[in-house]
C-alpha cells in the first residue's frame, strides 16, 4: 500500500518571503501522479498544483512550483512571494496511474502554513 | 461554471437517526469519490463509484455505511444509526474519468452527531 507523509505539522513564513513544504512518499509503482491541495479555514479542498511521475519536468503553476525527485521519493512544494491568502493547511496526495488500479487519492497528515504580515 | 456541489454543507444528528449526504459531480464527470476527514486529521478515502456502480468500497466501514450514485440524480452517502464517532467532515470529489483523472472536490458537508 501507497504512503505519503509530511513531517511539518506546521510551518510560518513571511509575507512576500518563500517557503518550502515537505511531502515523501513510497510506493512499488512507476506511474503515477502527485498533488499537492490546499485546505483554507472555509474548508474547501482547492487543488494547487498536479505532477506526473513520468514527466521529469517540475510542474509550476504562477508562484507555486514544486521539486520532484522521483529516485528519493520526494515532492516538495514551494511558495515564492507568499501572500495572506496562502494560509491554509496543505495536503500532499499520490494516487496510482494504473488503469483498473485503484483511483482514490492517499493523503498526508498534512502542513498548517501560517503567514505572517 | 458549477462545480461539486454538495449539500446539506452541515447536517446534525442525534444518535441513532440516519444521514443522507448528497453530491453532485462537476458537469462531464462520471466518477465519483466519497473522503471522510475526522478532525485535526487527513482525508480517508472511502468509496469510489460510477454510475450505477461501486467500483471500489475498500475504506467504507462495513457497516451503517453505504453509497450508490443512480443513473439519474446525485451520488449519496447514507448513514444509518449514526454514533458520535460519525462526526466529521465528508468530501466528494469528482472526474471525468480518463487522462490525469484529477479530483475535484465539493466544499465537503460536516456532520455533527449529539
Amino acid at each position: 500500500a501507497q504512503t505519503v507523509t509530511q513531517s511539518q505539522p506546521e510551518m510560518s513564513v513571511q509575507e512576500a518571503e518563500t517557503v518550502t513544504l515537505s511531502c515523501t512518499y513510497d510506493t512499488s509503482e512507476s506511474d503515477y501522479y502527485l498533488f499537492w491541495y490546499k485546505q483554507p479555514p472555509s474548508r474547501q479542498m482547492i487543488l494547487v498544483i498536479r505532477q506526473e511521475a513520468y514527466k521529469q519536468q517540475n510542474a509550476t503553476e504562477n508562484r507555486f512550483s514544486v521539486n520532484f525527485q522521483k529516485a528519493a521519493k520526494s515532492f516538495s512544494l514551494k511558495i515564492s512571494d507568499s501572500q495572506l491568502g496562502d494560509a491554509a493547511m496543505y495536503f500532499c496526495a499520490y494516487r496510482s496511474a494504473w488503469a483498473g488500479s485503484a483511483r482514490q487519492l492517499t493523503f498526508g497528515s498534512g502542513t498548517q502554513l501560517t503567514v505572517l504580515p | 461554471n458549477a462545480g461539486v456541489m454538495q449539500n446539506p454543507r452541515h447536517l446534525v444528528r442525534r444518535r441513532g437517526q440516519e444521514a443522507r449526504l448528497r453530491c453532485s459531480p462537476m458537469k462531464g464527470h462520471s466518477h465519483v469519490y466519497w473522503y471522510r476527514q475526522l478532525p485535526e486529521e487527513g482525508l480517508k478515502f472511502m468509496v469510489y463509484l460510477q454510475k450505477e456502480n461501486i467500483i471500489d468500497e475498500s475504506g467504507m466501514p462495513k457497516e451503517r455505511f453505504s453509497a450508490e450514485f443512480p443513473k439519474e440524480g446525485p451520488s449519496i452517502l447514507r448513514i444509518q444509526q449514526v454514533v458520535r464517532g460519525d462526526s466529521a467532515a465528508y468530501f466528494c470529489a469528482s472526474s471525468p474519468g480518463r487522462g490525469p483523472d484529477t479530483q475535484y472536490f465539493g466544499p465537503g458537508t460536516r456532520l455533527t452527531v449529539l
